[in-house]
């Protein structure tokens, strides 16, 4: 069974810095993309970050752009998301989730973590 | 600019049908999307892939009730004999030159 857990998530002011990881199992990790995506209280789903199997290839949605890394540790299982200079258009629930075999089709949540900046 | 747009809203009876459209911007035509179900104050759910060619592949545990469609830009969600948790938003998304995108999500009601 796939599962995804998320933690990280934190009251932060704005300008500081958070990361959220993601701990996974249940699959072969290193096989798979893996992405980022938000959701603002109240609003709809939003993209942030893809990174492939082996981490060589990384996408950023334009809005974290430069403010936010993303990273993978395949020996742990363990997905990362660095988030610098925090707005608070960021606050959201960051969901961690799992790609199929290819990029196309987001295919496994997690039940994400909660990041609130504000001063 | 690739990008997928959905009605904000649609309600139906309990055990009646409901057909949701996703429509890709022009010239992506003939991109795949899938379709999302997130229920209140829960993680979304993958439901399923659906290609151009209206042919489809369903997550783990998704019911017959649920199918999937094409016509040129537009993608459908079928969801037959409506049951209560039926409820919540759907999402549609895709993927291209390494972007995704989500649709603003379908509010669909169940009456």
């Amino acid at each position: 069974e796939v599962q995804l857990l998320e933690s990280g998530g934190d009251l932060v002011q704005p300008g500081g810095s958070l990361r959220l990881s993601c701990a996974a199992s249940g699959f072969s990790f290193s096989n798979y993309a893996m992405y980022w995506v938000r959701q603002a209280p109240g609003k709809g789903l939003e993209w942030v970050s893809g990174v492939s199997g082996n981490g060589g290839t990384i996408y950023y949605a334009d809005s974290v752009k430069g403010r936010f890394s993303v990273s993978r540790d395949n020996s742990k299982n363990t997905l990362y998301l660095q988030m610098n200079n925090l707005r608070a258009e960021d606050t959201a629930t960051y969901y961690c989730a799992k790609a199929a075999h290819d990029w196309i089709v987001v295919e496994y949540w997690g039940q994400g973590t909660l990041v609130t900046v504000s001063s | 600019q690739l990008a997928v747009t959905q009605s904000p809203s649609a309600s139906a009876s309990l055990g009646a049908s409901v057909k949701l459209t996703c429509t890709l911007t022009s010239g992506h035509s003939t991109y795949a999307i899938t379709w999302q179900h997130q229920q209140p104050e829960k993680a979304p759910r993958y439901l399923m892939r659906v290609n151009s060619d209206g042919s489809h592949s369903k997550g783990d545990g998704i019911p017959d009730r649920f199918s999937g469609s094409s016509s040129g830009a537009e993608r459908y969600l079928t969801i037959s004999s409506l049951q209560s948790e039926d409820e919540g938003d759907y999402y549609c998304q895709t993927w291209g030159s390494g972007v995704t995108v989500f649709g603003g999500g379908t509010k669909l009601t169940v009456l």
